[in-house]
């Protein structure tokens, strides 16, 4: 049973195009994440849905759309993707006291 | 915003070495926890910790929130737990649940 779960675990693609990555959780949590792990292994927060709603947009450019179509799903859709979007994305979800926990991650390759 | 330091950071360690990890953070926090990212890119939830003491097998942690600090110590190590180990923060404003994270501890464990 997986509790986070993100797909696809790997994406490659060309420069400006299009990709999604979908996350599902079945823990009940009502607050879901987007967090990307650079080349440093540098971990930060993109954006932050409680409920559907969005809470937190840490300054992301506009190409990266995220989208909660109910409490238990997430997704993030990158337009025109560029060189500097290659990293590991991190789907995540918390308990109501903030305890965090992450999915598997995609690993994107921007080529 | 809140600055977390994480140190060592880089461990080498021989199997069944002993050892402690330390995190300071700037600022007072409502959430801290301990992260294990193991070489295959999963992250895992070792303790959600923002206070106290806590144990889980080899591994325990402990927070002394008024001095702004947190150590995890890990003993008998074996080769599965090397890896990066990260601690995170939250100051939780009201603003919704945002960790930030340290740049990790990198953990070798050797035979």
């Amino acid at each position: 049973d997986t509790a986070v779960s993100q797909t696809p675990k790997y994406l490659v693609t060309q420069m400006g195009n299009d990709k999604s990555i979908k996350c599902e959780q079945n823990l009940g949590h009502d607050t879901m994440y987007w967090y990307k792990q650079d080349s440093k292994k540098f971990l930060k927060i993109m954006f932050s849905y409680n409920n559907k709603e969005l809470i937190i947009n840490e300054t992301v450019p506009n190409r990266f759309s995220p989208k909660s179509p109910d409490k238990a799903h997430l997704n993030l859709h990158i337009n025109s993707l560029e060189l500097g979007d290659s990293a590991v994305y991190f789907c995540a979800s918390s308990q109501p006291n903030g305890e965090l926990f992450f999915g598997e991650g995609s690993r994107l390759t921007v080529l | 915003g809140i600055q977390v330091e994480q140190s060592p950071p880089d461990l080498i360690l021989q199997e069944g070495a002993n050892s402690t990890l330390r995190c300071n953070f700037s600022d007072s926090v409502n959430n801290l926890q301990w992260f294990h990212q193991n070489p295959w890119g999963q992250l895992i939830n070792l303790f959600y910790i923002p206070s106290g003491t806590k144990q889980n097998g080899r591994l325990s942690a402990t927070t002394v929130a008024t001095e702004r600090y947190s150590l995890l110590y890990i003993s008998s190590s074996q080769t599965t737990d090397s890896g990066v180990y990260f601690c995170a923060v939250d100051l939780f404003t009201g603003g919704g649940n945002k960790l930030t994270f340290g740049t990790g501890t990198q953990l070798k464990v050797e035979l």
